[in-house]
């Protein structure tokens, strides 16, 4: 069974503070992951997706993918009331198929 | 700007009737879509992989004489729940790649909140 396991949460996060996200998987074959932003009620917008080992980084937003220990995080700077969401990580098992984690549901603090 | 089209947003129908949810995709051709489905406080799960010109391709589990998809052209795939009832009342999303292979990411559909009184 592929498994995309994410702590649910919730995290609080002050705002400006740098919150970070973690997910690991089980398939040690794992070619693709991602990251997407889902607020209540929406559907997910993609955030980052990562591919090589090491980080990536994009505006506020950073991926570190870690293939040896299989994990990968997101990590968000300056974090702003507006990042308040539910966080989900995406992992492409071989296939072209997406699984997705329970995701993370992320609260900023005024 | 979207990339892919959902609709409708939303709907309610009455439990033994039928719906339909079609899903586009605007300025490529999507050859493949995938339909998720999400309960509540839950994450997405895939239902199934839609194929243009093919049979689609359902997970384990979903019912395919229930959950009838048609991809009849390279912009459009089709999701009718026939004889919904309470239990399908779900949020259903649709997906597909715009560039690249297998690799590359899914980018969804607005989404449609089915409710089944």
């Amino acid at each position: 069974q592929k498994e995309v396991e994410q702590n649910s949460g919730p995290l609080s996060v002050p705002e400006g503070a740098i919150a970070s996200l973690n997910c690991t998987y089980s398939d040690r074959g794992s070619q693709s992951f991602f990251w997407y932003r889902q607020y209540s009620g929406k559907s997910p917008e993609l955030i980052m997706f990562i591919y090589s080992n090491g980080d990536k980084e994009d505006g506020r937003f950073t991926a570190q993918l870690n293939k040896a220990s299989q994990y990968v995080s997101l990590l968000i700077r300056d974090s702003q009331p507006s990042d308040s969401a539910t966080y989900l990580c995406a992992v492409t098992f071989g296939n072209e198929k997406l699984t997705f984690g329970t995701g993370t549901r992320l609260t900023i603090i005024p | 700007g979207a990339v892919v089209s959902q609709h409708p947003s939303w709907v309610i129908c009455k439990s033994g009737t039928s719906v339909k949810i079609e899903c586009r995709s605007l300025d490529f051709q999507a050859t493949t879509m995938f339909w998720y489905r999400q309960f509540p406080k839950q994450s997405l799960m895939l239902m199934a992989t839609s194929n243009e010109g093919s049979k689609a391709t359902y997970e384990q589990g979903v019912e395919k004489d229930k959950f009838l998809i048609n991809h009849a052209s390279l912009t459009l795939s089709t999701l009718t729940v026939t004889s919904a009832h309470p239990e399908d009342s779900s949020f259903y999303i649709c997906s597909a790649r715009t560039w690249g292979g297998s690799n590359s990411p899914l980018h969804f559909g607005n989404g449609t909140r089915l409710t089944v009184t």
